[in-house]
């Protein structure tokens, strides 16, 4: 099992351009989220899908967007780049979501690493 | 504003010796306290975790301890080894099922 895919790992944007990051896992996890980690900031939750076909907006989803294409992925767009969004961008998933979820961790992928000049 | 805070922002500690991290928040209504370890050029992994009615969880050599009156919870890694060098991350869990990470910790240990 590979688990939790993310591609690319490495992006350089000039700000203004658009991207989109992708995530997909292979767990049949319901929820999936997107999360930044910025040095002295930890991570911050920019979106999540608590299930197929549901999105809500984390901490910090101010210039992204998502889209749950299908249980399997979950797609991370940035419309026009800034260098603020300068960041590594983890996509995670887990089984549950709720008051019922303590058996059910989040499964991070390995990151993508965006730079934006 | 950090809903959870975290110290130290870095430690090195010798192979053997005790590695402590510490964490702190303000919502009482948090309900799930997780500890994530993150390598090099990887995601964040599930450590330990502990509800906020127990006072202690040990996993092996991690350890949990939680104080809910003083509202911290801390991570003890008893007799730690280099492959312990990695970054810490506490968090806390809101009633509205999102998590919220410290600022992570960076532990050295040296051989």
């Amino acid at each position: 099992n590979a688990g939790v895919t993310q591609t690319p790992k490495f992006q350089v944007l000039k700000t203004g351009q658009s991207m989109t990051l992708q995530c997909a896992q292979d767990m049949n996890h319901n929820s999936m989220y997107w999360y930044r980690q910025d040095p002295g900031m930890g991570l911050r939750l920019i979106y999540y899908s608590a299930s197929e076909g549901t999105t809500d907006k984390g901490e910090v989803p101010n210039g992204y967007n998502v889209s749950r294409l299908n249980k399997r992925e979950f797609s991370l767009r940035l419309e026009s780049a800034a260098p603020s969004q300068t960041s590594v961008y983890f996509c995670a998933s887990s089984a549950l979501r709720g008051p019922s979820s303590y058996n059910s961790p989040l499964h991070f992928g390995n990151g993508t690493r965006l730079t934006v000049t | 504003q950090q809903q959870v805070k975290q110290s130290p922002q870095s430690l090195i500690v010798q192979k053997g010796g005790i590695s402590i991290i510490n964490c702190a928040y303000e919502n009482t209504a948090f309900d799930y306290f997780p500890w994530y370890q993150q390598f090099p050029g990887k995601g964040p992994a599930l450590l330990i975790a502990i509800r906020p009615d127990v006072s202690e969880k040990k996993e092996g050599r991690f350890t949990i301890s939680f104080n809910k009156s003083a509202k911290q919870f801390s991570l003890h890694i008893m007799d730690s080894q280099p492959g312990d060098s990695a970054t810490y991350f506490c968090a806390a869990r809101s009633p509205s099922n999102n998590l919220f990470f410290g600022t992570g910790t960076r532990l050295t240990v040296i051989p």
